[in-house]
């Protein structure tokens, strides 16, 4: 079975400019969750699909939003970039989520580590 | 509602033990444990729930005392492929978010 996968693998963005990260799930997990990991901050919740609809969401800012499409994949996009916003973002696909199904295990992507300039 | 995990990183020989600890200020209802070696995605280690026995995974064996909301994870004979940062993750009842705490940092030298 094919693993999470997530597109592009590195980005170089500029302050003000805005970006579109991409994760495919585990084929048959309808679950998908965003990360934002920066050092020493371990690992912040941005926010979980579930069958196309936004089950969760993370004490982030409305920069940040996404989306998921009927094949489960996901998208993440970070509107009017920050040098703050420079991180690893990973995105982890279980079967049912974690919300409301707490005993599930997440199946992390490689992430995608996000510069801004 | 972030977990704390202590020690922050710890150095080990091989063959040596570890134990790492995740507390909660929130009642727990499950702990889930990863394990992320440098440049890699963090991989699933074992769920613990509320009310459930204590969980292995190879030489790798964890508890989960709900009375003091907190997990341990315990690490014996640890091995070089051991190396990596530990994340405990907690779910709460009443939230339906997994948190994670800010990891713990493993070294096992030869």
């Amino acid at each position: 079975k094919a693993g999470v996968t997530q597109t592009p693998r590195y980005l170089i963005k500029t302050r003000g400019q805005q970006v579109t990260l991409s994760c495919s799930p585990i084929s048959g997990h309808r679950s998908v969750s965003w990360y934002q990991q920066t050092p020493g901050q371990g690992l912040q919740f941005l926010f979980e699909y579930f069958s196309e609809t936004q089950r969760n969401k993370g004490n982030f800012p409305g920069r940040f939003s996404g989306r998921q499409f009927s094949n489960s994949r996901s998208e993440m996009n970070v509107s009017t970039l920050e040098l703050g916003d420079s991180a690893l973002y990973l995105c982890a696909s279980s079967l049912n989520g974690v919300g409301g199904k707490p005993y599930n295990e997440q199946f992390f992507g490689p992430g995608t580590r996000l510069t801004v300039l | 509602q972030q977990p704390v995990q202590s020690p922050q990183a710890v150095i080990l020989r091989e063959g040596e033990d570890a134990v790492i600890n995740c507390s909660s200020s929130k009642a727990l209802y499950s702990v889930h444990w990863y394990r992320q070696k440098h440049g890699e995605a963090p991989v699933f280690l074992m769920i613990l729930l509320k009310g459930g026995e204590q969980m292995r995974h190879e030489k790798i064996s964890a508890s989960f005392n709900e009375k003091k909301q907190q997990s341990s994870l315990y690490l014996t004979a640890s091995q070089l492929s051991y190396s990596g940062t530990y994340f405990c993750g907690t779910f709460n009842s009443g939230y339906s978010t997994l948190t994670f705490g800010k990891g713990t940092m493993l070294l096992v030298s030869p």
